[in-house]
């Protein structure tokens, strides 16, 4: 399996709703990361977790909240988002946090906030 | 994390090499120059990398400057399907450091192959 799956692929919530974005791999990866994506801009880098641990948050408001509950899974739980949050969601995984490493990327989550 | 340079757009007719530039020219010593590709409505995908010399692939090949202040990447022959934003990215390899663990993508490459 050298994929990362991302569900659901499409996602329209209310302001006050409560959601979670799930990602998935299988390929031995410890590294996984969370990017946000506005049309037509390039990928923005949101969390980084090295073997489940959260390494990075790139100053994200606390309306998003990662979780990584084992080696192969990543979530994003999202609570009281903005029209403005609307964007593709994106998870990434690679062997480790180190330069050699190449990125897997997932197709991604398209977010519509209303 | 040094920052790169690209031409906004490029076009390819198909089947020709498509070449990709990137200026990258305040790279430091021990950091690698990355290209990833995204074709519309998919994730990015990991194409090649390289530190200071020049690296092939079944993708691509990538030529870096002796100076290490640019690279080119090369599709040797372009297709439909090669039609993506090329990102090259320029990565801080140190442990520890702020930008460790780090992916940052620029503005890209627009490249559309036609027919």
């Amino acid at each position: 399996d050298t994929e990362v799956t991302q569900t659901p692929k499409h996602l329209v919530m209310g302001m006050t709703n409560k959601k979670s974005l799930k990602c998935e791999q299988h390929m031995g990866h410890r590294a996984m990361y969370w990017y946000k994506q506005k049309a037509k801009k390039p990928p923005e880098l949101m969390f980084v977790y090295s073997y489940e641990k959260l390494s990075i948050n790139e100053s994200v408001p606390s309306r998003f909240s990662p979780e990584c509950p084992n080696s192969s899974l990543l979530n994003l739980h999202l609570h009281a988002l903005q029209p403005e949050d609307s964007a593709l969601y994106l998870c990434a995984s690679s062997i480790g946090t180190g330069v050699d490493y190449g990125y897997t990327f997932g197709s991604g989550t398209r977010l519509t906030v209303v | 994390d040094a920052k790169t340079t690209q031409p906004t757009s490029m076009d390819c007719a198909e089947g020709r090499a498509a070449n990709l530039p990137c200026n990258h020219s305040t790279i430091s010593g021990n950091e690698y120059v990355y290209w990833y590709r995204q074709i519309h409505s998919q994730g990015p995908q990991y194409i090649i990398h390289g530190l200071k010399n020049n690296e092939t692939n079944e993708m691509a090949s990538l030529i870096i400057t002796e100076d290490r202040k640019s690279s080119t990447l090369i599709l040797p022959h372009a297709t439909l399907r090669d039609t993506a934003v090329y990102y090259c990215i320029v990565r801080v390899p140190s442990a520890g450091g702020t930008s460790y663990g780090k992916l940052t993508f620029g503005q890209g490459t627009i490249l559309t192959v036609h027919p």
